[in-house]
């Protein structure tokens, strides 16, 4: 069956420090990848996408997420964290019209 | 920008009751989904709409009903409400095809007492 699964479910940073939140999915074709952001109080929103191509992608606010085929991974990543990017994140796959979303990893950055 | 809405942001309801939540978007978008979100399970998909008066079952299809009778709204429905379904319901449009993200409304957050 079709997953997607985050390992991390909750995470605590001290601001400065650097962020990896791991993904992966389990699909035998041609896939699409998304990390979307859930803001405390607010709606989802995308982070990044991946289709094609350049398997480094970039994405708003600093992060950045990368394709690995060979490990069915799309990790996201963002150098310096900080307090604004307390949030919950989900991965997402997507093949033909329905999507899988892991089951979340909650960020909290402290100050 | 795409823009979904969703009808009411809090919602309380008795159990039995009969409960709509309604979805709208103003992107012509041929898909529309219906999620809920639960804390430690993520968002399990209840039902999608590839088409108007199309549907087809997600996930989590039991206790709910869906209606789209028009392209840019999706209806989730409650036959009888009860307290498990106490829960976030995201709606969500995207594109038929392609390689688009899915944009989600703000949720609903419906308690069932």
């Amino acid at each position: 069956a079709q997953s997607v699964s985050q390992h991390n479910h909750h995470v605590i940073l001290s601001e400065a420090a650097s962020l990896e939140l791991g993904c992966n999915y389990s699909y035998g074709g041609t896939v699409n990848l998304f990390w979307y952001v859930q803001y405390p109080g607010q709606h989802l929103q995308l982070l990044l996408k991946y289709f094609s191509g350049d398997p480094l992608v970039k994405g708003i606010k600093g992060f950045e997420a990368e394709f690995i085929k060979s490990k069915f991974s799309f990790n996201l990543r963002k150098p310096s964290v900080q307090w604004s990017d307390t949030a919950e994140y989900f991965c997402a796959g997507n093949t033909g019209n329905q999507f899988y979303f892991g089951t979340g990893t909650s960020l909290t950055v402290i100050p | 920008d795409v823009k979904v809405t969703q009808s009411s942001r809090y919602l309380v309801k008795r159990t039995g009751e009969k409960v709509f939540l309604e979805c709208v978007q103003d992107m012509d978008h041929e898909n529309m989904f219906w999620y809920r979100q639960d804390p430690g399970l993520g968002l399990r998909l209840i039902y999608f709409s590839y088409d108007v008066k199309m549907k087809e079952k997600g996930d989590i299809p039991e206790g709910y009903s869906v209606s789209r009778e028009k392209k840019e709204r999706f209806s989730l429905i409650l036959e009888s409400a009860s307290t498990n379904q106490t829960s976030m319901y995201l709606c969500a449009s995207r594109p038929f095809g392609g390689v688009d993200e899915q944009f989600f409304g703000p949720g609903t957050r419906l308690t069932v007492l």
